[in-house]
């Protein structure tokens, strides 16, 4: 199994739908994070949770939802999205949230039509 | 404001050769930093870090160096394999904010034959 595994891999949607992104790692990590890529930006943080606690939104927008059910699962529900968070997005956990290493998934590419 | 910059988007180098990626911050808060390596379809993997005590880290052909009074980094891989082709991302962290990763833009590096 590899270390954090993201499903689905690519997903199309319309404005008006609802999706989720799952997220899950085997590494017996405590903090999770979703962030964001967007072509020719850094990776903006969206979301840290710290042992199944959110400690950090990073001014995302309603239409994103996370929901972290145990320390070893992450979501991302998505709602009446834009054109523009088209992107790809990407999980990753570290054993803490201090000086550590994070462990990105292989991501998921969203585009919004 | 991006606090995180990797000025050079590509980079080729020949096999064999040295590899000089370079990054520079703007934030003198920020105490811990790490390379990480992305293959396209595949999400960043972790490659090396280096706390604000220390000036270099070395593992294996990577080495980082860290020059805080000039608030740069770089990443120096030594000999070059073309295994090494890939998007190489700059980031940084400090203590206050620990959870918070703040990246670069990549730097394309390409080994060639």
């Amino acid at each position: 199994e590899t270390g954090v595994t993201q499903t689905p891999r690519h997903l199309v949607m319309g404005m008006t739908n609802k999706k989720s992104l799952k997220c899950e790692q085997h590494l017996g990590h405590n903090a999770m994070y979703w962030y964001k890529q967007s072509a020719k930006k850094p990776l903006e943080l969206m979301f840290v949770y710290n042992f199944k606690e959110q400690t950090e939104n990073n001014s995302v927008p309603s239409r994103f939802s996370p929901e972290c059910p145990n320390s070893s699962h992450l979501f991302l529900h998505l709602h009446t999205l834009q054109p523009e968070d088209s992107a790809l997005y990407l999980c990753a956990s570290s054993l803490g949230t201090i000086k550590n290493i994070q462990y990105f998934g292989a991501g998921t590419r969203l585009s919004v039509l | 404001d991006q606090q995180v910059k990797q000025n050079s988007p590509s980079l080729s180098v020949q096999e064999g050769r040295i590899s000089i990626l370079n990054c520079d911050y703007t934030n003198s808060m920020f105490d811990y930093f790490l390379w990480y390596k992305k293959y396209p379809a595949e999400g960043p993997t972790f490659l090396i870090s280096i706390s604000s005590i220390k000036d270099k880290n070395e593992d294996g052909r990577f080495t980082v160096f860290l020059n805080k009074s000039a608030k740069h980094l770089s990443l120096h891989i030594v000999p070059s394999q073309p295994g090494d082709s890939a998007v190489y991302f700059c980031a940084a962290s400090d203590t206050g904010t620990a959870s918070k990763l703040t990246f670069g833009t990549g730097t394309r590096l390409q080994v060639t034959l």
